[in-house]
């Protein structure tokens, strides 16, 4: 049974372009959410997938989007990307919308922003 | 808005010593992780914690949660080097439609030393 994946592993932009980072979630899981690991800090929330829809948004800006696929899977975007934005992208996967198991991540993307 | 603080941030110990790394949140709720990463890594889940009073234990890992203190401990016992990774406690921010993004402390930096 496979764990949650994310691709690509890493991932090199310049300040200005634009990112698309994708998650397939844990087989029987159909709620993702993506997570920002900035360099020696705890994940911040982005925001929550479910039924292809944003369910809830952690605090960032509109540079940050995302999709959810009939399949379950998703996808980030970030626009207009900034030294800031350098972190590791991690996917969680759950079953359901209200459940109360756990979560799991993926291995996530290391995005650098040059 | 939730916050979350972890202490120690950084904690050296050495093998065969008992450690407590303590989780506090400042609003409503019930139910906490707890998550290991080690260097370069994705998280790992250690304990979901869904109810006042639950106690959790798994090797020389034991885990509880006070929801009306709003504190979460975790407790080592006897430590090994191979407990050497970053802690991380997290809470559920619900909102409405049963979404349940995670606020995450900063994490913990734990070295155990022959």
């Amino acid at each position: 049974d496979a764990g949650v994946t994310q691709s690509p592993t890493h991932l090199i932009k310049t300040r200005g372009q634009q990112v698309t980072l994708r998650c397939s979630p844990k087989s029987g899981h159909d709620t993702v959410s993506w997570y920002q690991q900035a360099l020696g800090q705890g994940p911040q929330f982005i925001f929550q997938y479910y039924e292809e829809e944003e369910r809830q948004r952690g605090n960032f800006p509109d540079r940050f989007s995302g999709h959810q696929f009939p399949n379950y899977s998703s996808e980030l975007n970030v626009n207009a990307l900034l030294l800031g934005d350098s972190a590791l992208y991690l996917c969680a996967s759950r079953p359901g919308l209200a459940g109360v198991g756990e979560q799991f991540f993926g291995p996530g993307t290391r995005l650098t922003v040059l | 808005e939730l916050k979350v603080e972890q202490n120690p941030l950084f904690l050296s110990m050495q093998e065969g010593k008992n450690y407590t790394i303590y989780c506090n949140y400042s609003t409503t709720s019930d139910r906490l992780y707890w998550y290991r990463q080690d260097p370069g890594k994705s998280l790992e889940s250690l304990f979901v914690l869904l109810s006042n009073g639950a106690v959790k234990q798994e090797g020389r890992l034991m885990a509880s949660l006070d929801t009306k203190a709003r504190l979460s401990t975790l407790h080592i016992t006897a430590a090994v080097h191979d407990l050497s990774a970053t802690y991380f406690c997290a809470v559920v921010v619900y909102s409405g439609g049963g979404a349940d993004g995670l606020t995450f402390g900063k994490g913990t930096h734990l070295i155990i030393q022959p």
